[in-house]
Order: C-alpha cells, then structure tokens, then sequence
C-alpha cells in the first residue's frame, strides 16, 4: 500500500534554532517527493519538489534531502523564525495514473517556532 | 497576479442543504483538483478535471459534484447527500502533468455544518 509517514506529528523549538522533519515513503513507482509549508487556515505552498536523482535541494532556509534507496527523506529548517511556525506536509507522486499522477499526501509535521 | 482564488473563506451550512464554493484560475493551468483536509490527516482527493467538459471521481467524491465549463473555474458543490461535510476545502491546479508538474493551491474554504 501506498504510504507517506511523517514525524514528529509535532515540534516546538526556540526561534534562531534549526530542526529537521522525517518523511518515510512507501510509494512505487516514485515520480517525485514535494515539501509543502502550510499556514494555519490557508493553503498549502510549496517548498521543493525532488526527483529520483536529487538528493539535495535548497529554498533558502529550507533544505530538502532525498535517499530514494532507503524512501526517507528530510527538510532542515536552518535559524528558524517565527514565521516558519506551519504544518510543514511531505508529498510523494507516483508514476502510475495517467497524466492525473498519484499524489499521495503524509498528514504533516505542525512546527511551532517560539521567542 | 496569476493564482488561484476560493470563495467563500468561510460557510456555515444547515443539514440537508447544498453548497457550492468557486475556484477560479489564471494560470492557464489545464488540471484542477478539489481537496479535502481533515484534522490529523493527510489531503484527500475528492475530484479532479484534466480538461473542459470532462472529470474524474477522486478517492472521496460520494456526496460531491462538480462542473467543469470553463478553464478557468471548476466549482464543487457538497450536497446533502455527504454525511460529514465539516472540513477545509482545497482548490489546486496544475500543468496537465500533475506527476512532474508543481501544485498550486487557493487559499482553502473553511465549510462548517450547523
């Protein structure tokens, strides 16, 4: 069965500190793997998308790491701000289901960034 | 700005009463989906349309429907018929190829049954 598991289901941490969020997949055919940021009540938008030979992509702060030979992977939030307090969710796409694709959604790590 | 717009931001709904929340694009996208979001859980697909005139049920649709006229807008109504309807409504779009293609999401309708 298709799966995206994310953990922690929850963080706090004391701004300027980083943090690191896990995502496990198990998804075949893997496509690509996407991070989302998620502010309460609005919608998602997005961090990075890595395909099957990226293994690190970075927007900003925000550091994305794929190991497609164990489906782990992991965003590294570097000097975190209080604006970086958000649902932080791990997508996973699947090359299977026509053009449409397979995205298959974890239900997220809710970061809270503290002063 | 190019992007993607819901409305309302917020609905409150009586039981045994239809809805419809708009979702309209400019980003020329031809792919555009309707998104469920529940507390601790991940997004589910409800419907998504790859062209005009023409629409696939997604994991959830009992309970839904939705048009497709224009490029531009794919509106979803939530009948009576769904017995749960309390939830955040996502909108997105995308290139035709959502596999490779990024997903770009409104700002989400916050539907609310009384």
């Amino acid at each position: 069965k298709n799966q995206v598991e994310q953990s922690p289901q929850s963080l706090i941490i004391l701004e300027g500190k980083n943090c690191t969020l896990q995502c496990n997949y198990t998804v075949s055919p893997f496509s690509n793997l996407r991070w989302y940021k998620q502010d309460t009540g609005r919608g998602p938008v997005s961090l990075t998308i890595m395909t099957f030979s990226e293994n690190t992509k970075s927007n900003g702060r925000y550091t994305a790491t794929l190991d497609a030979d164990t489906k782990q992977s992991s965003l590294h939030i570097t000097a975190s701000q209080l604006s970086d307090s958000a649902s932080y969710i791990c997508v996973v796409s699947a090359n299977y289901g026509g053009s449409q694709g397979n995205l298959i959604f974890g239900k997220g790590t809710k970061l809270s960034v503290k002063p | 700005d190019g992007g993607i717009t819901q409305s309302p931001k917020y609905l409150f709904r009586k039981e045994g009463q239809n809805v419809t929340l708009s979702c309209e694009q400019n980003l020329n996208h031809d792919a555009m989906y309707w998104y469920r979001q529940d507390p601790g859980q991940g997004l589910r697909l409800i419907y998504y349309s790859q062209i005009v005139n023409d629409f696939q049920k997604g994991d959830i649709a009992e309970g839904y429907s939705v048009s497709r006229e224009k490029k531009e807008s794919f509106p979803l109504t939530v009948t009576s018929a769904q017995k749960n309807p309390t939830a955040f409504y996502l909108c997105a779009s995308s290139i035709l190829d959502a596999r490779t293609g990024e997903l770009f999401f409104g700002e989400g309708s916050r539907l609310t049954v009384l």
